[in-house]
């Protein structure tokens, strides 16, 4: 079936580093593909999305493109800030009518002053 | 904007207990979602609804049951609580299926002794 793979945690930066998140994908045709952000205490929200190959989603500074060749949707900020720290998951449609959204594990990034 | 409202944040049952999680979303959105977060495993499926009336297993719904009276309301219902049930319950809802944004309520963390 359907899935998402990304990279395992914990990661820890240093504030202003550089971040990316890797995140490769098995599917039948070309679905959709997001990225969610857990903060502390709080439910996932979505944070970027694409729809088609080649499509660049970005939010809050956080970028990702939608690489069909490499059937992989990286997710990468220039310079990560201590509020980035949270758990971040990359996810797709799946299932029949494509109601449900599969997660991949998580990522849990630590940002450190 | 409350959006998606789940109740109670955190509860401790007895094996071999009862209880429903509830949730209500005031966004008149048609789909929800239960999903259960383990440590390191991502979210898993639990069941699904695409409108009143219609509700659908998802990856693992082994133990649990759902019920989908009115739009908003979504309720969980754990019978015979278990230690392996033991973990945080998120309910979601969406305007249609993907690519549409899931919205999530805060979680339920549930422990089973």
């Amino acid at each position: 079936g359907d899935s998402v793979t990304q990279m395992e945690g914990p990661v820890t930066l240093s504030e202003e580093a550089f971040l990316t998140i890797n995140c490769t994908y098995t599917a039948t045709g070309y679905p959709s593909l997001f990225w969610y952000v857990q903060y502390p205490g709080e439910g996932l929200q979505l944070l970027l999305k694409a729809t088609k190959a080649d499509d660049k989603g970005s939010n809050k500074g956080f970028e990702a493109t939608y690489r069909k060749e490499t059937t992989s949707f990286h997710l990468e900020k220039g310079s990560v800030q201590v509020s980035d720290s949270a758990v971040y998951f990359c996810a797709l449609p799946s299932g029949a009518g494509s109601y449900q959204l599969t997660f991949g594990k998580g990522t849990k990034l630590s940002v450190i002053p | 904007n409350a959006g998606v409202t789940q109740t109670p944040k955190f509860r401790i049952l007895k094996i071999g207990q009862s209880m429903t999680l509830q949730c209500t979303q005031d966004m008149n959105h048609n789909y929800m979602y239960w999903y259960r977060q383990d440590p390191g495993m991502g979210l898993k499926l639990i069941y699904y609804s695409v409108g009143a009336g219609i509700t659908d297993k998802g990856e693992v719904p082994n133990g649990y049951n759902v019920s989908r009276s009115t739009t908003e309301d979504f309720p969980l219902r754990l019978e015979l609580a278990a230690p392996s049930q033991t973990s945080v319950y998120f309910c979601a809802s969406s305007y249609d299926s993907f690519g549409g944004e899931l919205f999530f309520g805060e979680g339920s963390r549930l422990t089973v002794l």
